[in-house]
C-alpha cells in the first residue's frame, strides 16, 4: 500500500518567515495530494490541494510544488503569520478504482509554530 | 447546514465497558472513514465504508467495528473499552470526483468534530 513520509516533524518560524513542509509517497498510481491544517482542539480541513497534471499550485500565501518523477510534494508558506501556527498533514490518494479509491494516507503531521 | 457530527464530544468510561461513538453526515457523501488520533499526531485509518453495507478495515488494526446501515450514518462500537484505546477518535467522509477537464481525481475529506476517547 501508500506509504507517506513527512519532514520534519517540528518546524519553528518567525513572523514573517517562509515555512517549508515536505512528503514523498511510494505509490506511483497516487494522483491527488492534498493538504490539511488542523488548529489546536479544531478538526482537519483542506488548505490546498494538487493533481498529478499539475507541478504547482498557488493560493495566496499558500502553494504546492509537486515532482511525480521523483514522488515528491511541498508545501511553501510565505509571510507566515502566528494564525498559521497549527499541524499540518500532507496526504496522498491512489488511482481510482478497486477498494483503494477515496482513501488517503497521511503523513505523520508538522508542528509549526509562528513566533510573532 | 451540510456537515459532520459526533456524539458525544468527551467520554470517559471504565474498563470493559461496551461503548458507541456515533457519526452522521449530511453531506449527501457515500464514503466514510474512522481515524484514530492522538494529540497533534498522525491520522491512522481504522475503518472506512464505500456506501450502505459496505465495510473494510483499514490500515491501523483496530478491536473498533463499525456498520453502515444508512448511508448518512457511520457509527463506531467497542464491545469492550480498554485504557489502550484511550485517543481521539475522528470521522470523515467524501465524495470523490475525477476533475474534468484537468484530470485526476479530487477527494477532498471533510472531517467531523471528534470524540476524545478516556478509558480509566
Amino acid at each position: 500500500g501508500e506509504n507517506v513520509e513527512q519532514h520534519p516533524s517540528t518546524l519553528s518560524v518567525q513572523e514573517g518567515d517562509s515555512a517549508v513542509i515536505k512528503c514523498t509517497y511510494s505509490d506511483s498510481a497516487s494522483n491527488y495530494f492534498p493538504w490539511y491544517k488542523q488548529e489546536l482542539g479544531k478538526r482537519p480541513q483542506l488548505i490546498i490541494d494538487i493533481r498529478s497534471n499539475v507541478g504547482e499550485k498557488k493560493d495566496q500565501r499558500i502553494a504546492v510544488t509537486l515532482n511525480k518523477t521523483a514522488k515528491h510534494f511541498s508545501l511553501h508558506i510565505t509571510e507566515t503569520q502566528p494564525e498559521d501556527s497549527a499541524v499540518y498533514f500532507c496526504a496522498a490518494s491512489p488511482n481510482a478504482g478497486g477498494t483503494s479509491y477515496g482513501k488517503l494516507t497521511f503523513g505523520q503531521g508538522t508542528i509549526l509554530t509562528v513566533h510573532p | 447546514e451540510a456537515d459532520i457530527y459526533q456524539t458525544p464530544r468527551y467520554l470517559v468510561i471504565g474498563t470493559g465497558k461496551k461503548i458507541t461513538l456515533e457519526c452522521s453526515q449530511t453531506m449527501g457523501h457515500d464514503k466514510m472513514y474512522w481515524y484514530q488520533q492522538d494529540p497533534g499526531m498522525e491520522l491512522h485509518l481504522i475503518h472506512y465504508s464505500y456506501g450502505v453495507n459496505s465495510t473494510e478495515k483499514g490500515d491501523l488494526s483496530s478491536e473498533s467495528t463499525v456498520s453502515r446501515i444508512r448511508t448518512e450514518h457511520f457509527p463506531l462500537t467497542l464491545e469492550s473499552a480498554r485504557p489502550s484505546h484511550t485517543s481521539q477518535y475522528l470521522c470523515a467522509s467524501s465524495d470523490p470526483k475525477w476533475g474534468v477537464p484537468s484530470g485526476g481525481v479530487h477527494n477532498e475529506q471533510f472531517f467531523g468534530p471528534g470524540t476524545r476517547l478516556t478509558v480509566l
